[in-house]
C-alpha cells in the first residue's frame, strides 16, 4: 500500500535559521512527488512536482529534492510568512491520478 | 487563487441530515478529486472523476456519493450525517490523466451538530 511519512511533525525556527523537512515514501511505480503549502482553514497550495530521483526544484526560499526513498524540502533563511503546514504527496502507478498525502509538517518561523 | 471554486464555504447541519457540496474545476480541467481533512487525520482521498466517469474510490463511506456533470462540475452528497463527518472537504482538479499536479479549492467546512 502506498504510504507517505513526514517528519518532523512540527518545527519551530528563528527567522533566518535554515532547515529541512523530510518526506519518506513507499509507492509502487512513483509517477510524481508533490509538495504543497497549507495555511490554516485554507486549501493546499501547489509548490513543486518532482518526477525522478536526483531532480531538484527551487522557488524563492524553498528547494525540493528527490531520492528513490525520500524527498526533502529545504528552507533557506525563512521569514515569518513561511509559517504554514507543508504537505508531501505521492502519485503512484495505475489508472488513477489520486494523491496520497502525508500528515504534514507544521512550520512556525518566529521573528 | 487556484481557479477551483467550492460552495458553500461553511455548512452547519444536524445529525441525520443530507447535504450537497459543489465544486467547479479550473477551466479546461477534466479530473476532479474529493478529499476529506479532519483534525486527527491528514487529507484522505475520497473519490476521483475524469470527464464524467468515476476513476477511483478511496475511503469513501457508503453514505457518501459523488458525480461529475457534463459541464465538468462535481457534487459530493453526504447523507445520514454523523458528528464524525465534521471536517473540511476539499475538491481538486487536474487537466489530464498521467503525471500531473492537482489544484485545490478553498474547501467547505462542514459542522454536524
Amino acid at each position: 500500500e502506498d504510504q507517505v511519512t513526514q517528519s518532523p511533525e512540527a518545527l519551530r525556527l528563528q527567522e533566518g535559521e535554515s532547515s529541512s523537512l523530510n518526506c519518506s515514501y513507499t509507492v509502487s511505480g512513483l509517477r510524481g512527488l508533490f509538495w504543497y503549502r497549507q495555511d490554516p482553514g485554507k486549501g493546499p497550495e501547489f509548490l513543486f512536482t518532482l518526477y525522478s530521483a536526483g531532480e531538484e526544484k527551487e522557488k524563492e526560499r524553498l528547494k525540493a529534492t528527490l531520492t528513490k526513498k525520500e524527498s526533502f524540502l529545504h528552507i533557506t533563511a525563512p521569514k515569518p510568512e513561511d509559517s504554514a503546514t507543508y504537505l508531501c504527496a505521492v502519485q503512484g502507478g495505475g489508472a488513477t491520478n489520486k494523491l496520497i498525502f502525508g500528515t504534514g509538517t507544521l512550520l512556525a518561523v518566529q521573528p | 487563487d487556484s481557479g477551483v471554486t467550492q460552495t458553500p464555504k461553511h455548512l452547519i447541519t444536524a445529525t441525520g441530515q443530507r447535504v450537497t457540496l459543489r465544486c467547479s474545476p479550473r477551466s479546461g480541467d477534466l479530473s476532479v478529486y474529493w478529499y476529506q481533512q479532519s483534525l486527527d487525520q491528514g487529507l484522505q482521498f475520497l473519490i476521483q472523476y475524469y470527464n464524467g466517469e468515476e476513476r477511483a474510490k478511496g475511503n469513501i463511506l457508503e453514505r457518501f456519493s459523488a458525480q461529475q456533470f457534463p459541464d465538468l462540475h462535481s457534487e459530493l452528497n453526504l447523507s445520514s450525517l454523523e458528528l464524525g463527518d465534521s471536517a473540511l472537504y476539499f475538491c481538486a482538479s487536474s487537466p489530464r490523466e498521467g503525471r500531473t499536479e492537482a489544484f485545490f479549492g478553498q474547501g467547505t467546512r462542514l459542522t454536524v451538530v
